[in-house]
């Protein structure tokens, strides 16, 4: 059972351009969403995340938006740079369970020229 | 670099063989976790450890298991090896009352032929 679906499988940006990965839960006990990014050959690295608290968090070029009542987050990338190109997993933490996460199948993002 | 090593890089192996990967988290960090990625399954979680005692199990087979060594590396076994298995393994770690901060090591690749 996947309790975290991502969306798209794959992204083609240009250079400038917003990349925007959703991703949406079913189970309502999530209390942490991480975004992790990841290069080739390299384990994923924490990007950027957000409680259910808040609607918005951004850092730099990175937001995370929320929509609790929809059970839905995405992240948005703004000003899309070659250097982004990587796989990005959204995932999710279920409360009382230490620090298990559960991620998203993952996006791979191409950013052109 | 995230500061977690895992070796080795690459294992290739046959069938019904076991094999152990090792993994040395960030220094001072007292949890570590196990998951494994393979393109059909995306990251799954696996196995987490804290200060040597198992704190938390995932979808973990039976012919798998691990271990937190009182240096803080971990250890995952995987036995009876099948086709199957063949998959990016990955270790993090984390600060001990922060694990919502996981930093991954870069991964052992798995090949069983």
């Amino acid at each position: 059972q996947q309790q975290v679906k991502q969306s798209p499988q794959s992204l083609i940006v240009q250079k400038g351009g917003i990349s925007i990965i959703n991703c949406a839960y079913e189970n309502t006990a999530f209390d942490y969403f991480p975004w992790y990014q990841q290069f080739p050959g390299k384990g994923p690295a924490l990007l950027i995340a957000i409680r259910p608290d808040v609607s918005e968090k951004k850092e730099g070029r990175f937001t995370i938006s929320f929509n609790k009542s929809a059970k839905q987050f995405s992240l948005h990338i703004m000003d899309s740079q070659p250097g982004d190109s990587a796989t990005y997993f959204c995932a999710a933490r279920v409360t009382g369970t230490a620090s298990k996460l559960t991620f998203g199948t993952g996006t791979r993002l191409q950013v052109t020229l | 670099d995230s500061g977690v090593t895992q070796t080795p890089k690459h294992l290739i192996t046959a069938t019904g063989q076991r094999v152990t990967l090792r993994c040395s988290p960030r220094s001072g960090d007292l949890s570590v976790y196990w998951y494994q990625q393979s393109l059909d399954q995306g990251l799954q979680f696996l196995i987490q450890y804290y200060n040597g005692e198992e704190r938390a199990k995932g979808n973990i087979l039976e012919r798998f298991s691990a271990q937190q060594f009182p240096d803080l590396h971990s250890e995952l076994n995987l036995s009876s090896l099948e086709l199957g298995d063949s998959a990016l393994y990955f270790c993090a770690s984390s600060v001990a009352g922060r694990g919502n901060i996981q930093y991954f090591g870069a991964g052992t690749r798995l090949s069983v032929l």
